[in-house]
């Protein structure tokens, strides 16, 4: 079955980076486009970024353009996620998505992690 | 950019109807997707492309978008569909996926 697991969270202080993972199995991780999605505490999702299928494309949400980058290694089946810079507002679990359908990048979720917590603070 | 505006929370009481709104400029014009999130889970898709309802989701589960709102309907409430709902769609103009901000639904 699909699975997604991310790692890499951890107490982190402000302007400070970390390197967030998510190792996919169960199914063909080269042909699917991937997204990282956030929650703070008690609050709502966030979309994050997302990466092509080929990692030629990505796309960020304009709170995180600049200081974060998306990528993925296809040979090692992993998503990763480069977070610089950090501030207390990027404090949140960091969930990866697989949204429906081989190659395409816009669509709904069909699969999800159970996420990874980052805290930004002093 | 697109904002999606969701009620902070609706309340039913069990066997009842719960409505859930979504709404803004024009989005029936697009696709939307509603997830169910239960503390401490993951989402999980309960609707897609407006009505579209994923295998192992009851018919109990429906939805419907027009002019300038979409709709999640639940009927038949039970106590296990407590939890929060969100609306997302993909902004085509800016290439963004844009999540509602969440509806906790509570069942009385």
């Amino acid at each position: 079955q699909v699975q997604l697991v991310e790692s890499g969270g951890g107490v982190v202080q402000p302007g400070r980076s970390l390197r967030l993972s998510c190792a996919a199995s169960g199914f063909t991780f080269s042909n699917y486009a991937i997204h990282w999605v956030r929650q703070a505490p008690g609050k709502g999702l966030e979309w994050v970024a997302v990466i092509s299928y080929d990692g030629r494309n990505q796309y960020y949400s304009d709170s995180v353009k600049g200081r974060f980058t998306i990528s993925r290694d296809n040979s090692n089946n992993t998503l990763y996620l480069q977070m610089n810079s950090l501030r207390g507002e990027d404090t949140a679990v960091y969930h990866c998505a697989r949204p429906h359908g081989t190659t395409t990048i816009w669509n709904w979720f069909d699969s999800w992690g159970q996420g990874t917590l980052v805290t930004v603070s002093s | 950019s697109y904002v999606l505006t969701q009620p902070p929370s609706v309340s039913v009481a069990p066997g009842k109807t719960a409505r859930i709104s979504c709404g803004a400029n024009n989005i029936g014009s697009k696709s939307v997707h509603w997830y169910q999130q239960k503390p401490g889970q993951a989402p999980v898709v309960v609707m897609y492309y407006d009505s579209d309802r994923p295998s192992g989701i009851p018919e109990r589960f429906s939805g419907s978008n027009s002019g300038n709102m979409a709709t999640l309907t639940i009927s038949r409430v039970e106590a296990g569909d407590e939890a929060d709902y969100y609306c997302q769609l993909w902004d085509s103009s800016s290439d963004r996926v844009v999540f509602g901000g969440g509806t906790k639904l509570t069942v009385l």
